[in-house]
């Protein structure tokens, strides 16, 4: 089992809808939890970190579930300027950084 | 912000041949880069972390005899892929945690293609 797992996607949402993504990891151990974006052949950026109460950053909320090991982002009011892959990324008590494999999002006009 | 650069952003080399990237954080001091390859649609792999002034600590199942490390100075660090084989052929990305700073967040260069041919 990968210790960050997510739905490859691709995910194809028209402009402005709202979108979700799920991310489930194994360590339950983890200390801090980021979602990052990726764009095609780039770095990838950070986008936000997760807070356990759950937090927004204009139209990007990131949601932290302990109990069930999963993390989620929202995006509301998609724009075009979005479609990128999503990384979940979980810290472990070493401080290292266990990447998912990243969730595809298009987003169409 | 805390800017990272890599040179060069992509490379095309011949099999057998030792290619060397180089990892620059420009405003900071980087007390620890790290090293990471990612294949594509695979998540980044961490390969090894580099300390300024030690040696690195590589990751289970990473050669380092053929991913030679130096981080020599604290806004330096190198990796080395030496005898690149086609199957070396991955996007590398280093990352530099800044000195004194928030121990959780990681700051990433832009990069590197490498296509071993």
């Amino acid at each position: 089992r990968k210790e960050v797992e997510q739905d490859p996607g691709p995910f194809n949402v028209p402009e402005g809808a709202t979108v979700a993504f799920n991310c489930t990891y194994s360590n339950s151990a983890s200390q801090s939890f980021f979602w990052y974006r990726q764009d095609c052949r780039k770095e990838p950026k950070l986008l936000m970190s997760v807070y356990s109460s759950g937090n927004e950053d204009g139209r990007f909320t990131a949601q932290l579930n302990r109990a069930s090991q999963y993390i989620s982002l929202l995006i509301r009011d998609s724009k075009l300027s979005d479609s990128a892959t999503y990384l979940c990324v979980v810290m472990d008590s070493n401080y290292q950084l266990i990447w998912g494999a990243g969730t595809k999002l298009i987003i169409k006009p | 912000g805390a800017v990272v650069s890599q040179h060069p952003s992509w490379v095309i080399c011949k099999s057998g041949t030792s290619v060397k990237i180089e990892c620059r954080s420009l405003d900071f001091q980087a007390t620890t880069m790290f090293w990471y390859r990612q294949f594509p649609k695979q998540s980044l792999m961490l390969m090894a972390t580099s300390n300024e002034g030690s040696k690195a600590t590589y990751e289970q199942g990473v050669e380092k005899d053929k991913f030679l490390i130096n981080h020599a100075s604290l806004t330096l660090s190198t990796l080395t892929v030496t005898s690149a084989h086609p199957e070396d052929s991955s996007f590398y990305i280093c990352s530099a945690r800044i000195r004194d700073y928030s121990y959780n967040e990681q700051f990433f260069g832009p990069g590197t293609r490498l296509t071993v041919l």
